[in-house]
């Protein structure tokens, strides 16, 4: 029952390169998200898919893109990654948007040098 | 604007003694209510929800929340702390946009 899983875990860029973040989830949920964690400051939503084929900027949306590739899938991309975009990034997905719980992955902790 | 607000950045407790940990909410509407729990190194798990109804809601791990309308609060409880209770706790509410809002969490530390 693996639920949301993301890849890969632990990532180190050197600033200017790029990186794509995957996440899938095996729960037939409608809608995802991901999410930033950085200390004393929660978690920031960056960008949502509320269902497949849309997809909507967040509090944080600067500096990344997403493709929900199917129902299962929604990447994060860091096309020119920055020492401000070190963090921890977690995907989530719900059942249909607005007024559900969101399940979590374990996280992807990024470094950029 | 919808916000929520963990007064406790961080709480240290007796193994065995009773928990409170407070949310204060600021929302228009009724409510939909929740709390997580973040292990180190893990993702964050859902402990409990409150959309509405009796307003005492039992979660996993023996925790409970109370929601109070009047106080705008939420706050969780546990009545006997374990040291695997150790953790981030994080409250949050789903917002009229359909995003959750979360405080910045609350980090708990067990006294043997």
């Amino acid at each position: 029952n693996a639920g949301v899983t993301q890849t890969p875990k632990f990532q180190v860029l050197k600033t200017g390169q790029s990186m794509t973040l995957q996440c899938a989830q095996d729960m037939n949920h409608n809608s995802m998200y991901w999410y930033r964690q950085d200390p004393g400051m929660g978690l920031r939503l960056i960008y949502y898919s509320a269902s497949e084929g849309t997809t909507d900027k967040g509090e944080v949306p600067n500096g990344y893109n997403v493709s929900r590739l199917n129902k299962r899938e929604f990447s994060l991309r860091l096309e020119s990654a920055a020492p401000s975009q070190t963090s921890v990034y977690f995907c989530a997905s719900s059942e249909r948007h607005g007024y559900q719980p969101q399940h979590f992955g374990d996280g992807t902790r990024l470094s950029i040098l | 604007a919808q916000s929520v607000t963990q007064p406790d950045i961080h709480i240290t407790v007796s193994e065995g003694a009773s928990l409170e940990l407070r949310c204060n909410y600021s929302y228009g509407a009724t409510p939909y209510l929740f709390w997580y729990v973040q292990s180190p190194g893990q993702g964050l798990q859902l402990l409990l929800k409150y959309f509405s109804g009796d307003t005492l809601v039992q979660g996993i791990k023996g925790f409970e929340a109370e929601f109070k309308r009047s106080q705008s609060s939420f706050n969780l409880r546990k009545p006997s702390v374990h040291w695997s209770d150790a953790a981030e706790y994080f409250c949050a509410v789903s917002s009229n946009t359909g995003k959750l809002i979360f405080g910045q969490g609350t980090t708990l530390q067990v006294k043997p």
